[in-house]
């Protein structure tokens, strides 16, 4: 099975940086991905890691580490509309992909 | 605009029912996917599709089925409605390689009472 660990919930202010935490214990690897989830809204694909390092991409980076079973994402300059919910999931040995619950960010001015 | 759309966008159902969601993906992905999402347990697999005429079961795949005839629809049946299927439903397709994200749908809110 799958085990994929995220905060449940982190503010901070707008300008700020904010960085979400993923750990997994997954039965193989293939990828892992974050999205994005505004409110009553679907899922959108931020970002892919399949080898350790950092992905940037604009005001967004992930990080991947292998060995350590964790990955981040990191928002640089927040700005209001980046208040959402945060999902990471992995991609197992069966190719499937699972999702851990999510991280609401809640961004105050 | 390409993408994925499913119907109805909600629906309030009575317990034993069946119910069908409807989506259709105009991308011409090889992969589609059925999740519910419930507050605190995220998304969580019910069935996929790896390409047209094939299925897969997920995580949760008890008191559903679905069918693949073509490249563009994958619908989910609830044969008879349960309240605990009382979800938020994601369809989502992809091109079904590795590094290939999911598209998702706008979802439908399920209640069943």
């Amino acid at each position: 099975g799958q085990n994929i660990d995220q905060p449940t919930e982190m503010t901070a202010t707008e300008g700020a940086i904010v960085q979400i935490n993923c750990t997994y214990q997954t039965s193989g690897f293939n990828g892992l991905f974050w999205y994005q989830q505004h409110a009553g809204e679907a899922p959108t694909f931020l970002s892919y890691n399949v080898l350790d390092g950092l992905e940037e991409k604009g005001r967004f980076s992930s990080f991947l580490s292998r060995s350590k079973g964790y990955s981040y994402l990191l928002l640089k300059e927040l700005q209001m509309k980046d208040s959402a919910s945060y999902l990471c999931a992995v991609k197992g040995g069966d190719y499937k992909l699972s999702f851990g619950a999510g991280t609401t960010v809640t961004v105050r001015a | 605009i390409a993408g994925i759309t499913q119907a109805p966008t909600s629906q309030i159902l009575a317990a034993g029912r069946r119910m069908t969601l409807r989506c259709t993906q105009d991308m011409r992905h090889n992969a589609m996917y059925w999740y519910r999402q419930d507050l605190g347990l995220g998304l969580r697999l019910i069935h996929y599709s790896n390409t047209a005429g094939t299925t897969g079961k997920g995580e949760v795949p008890d008191g559903y089925s679905v069918s693949r005839a073509n490249t563009d629809d994958f619908p989910l049946t609830l044969a008879s409605a349960v309240p605990s299927q009382t979800s938020v439903y994601f369809c989502a397709s992809s091109k079904g390689t590795e590094n290939s994200p999911l598209h998702f749908g706008n979802g439908t809110r399920l209640t069943v009472t």
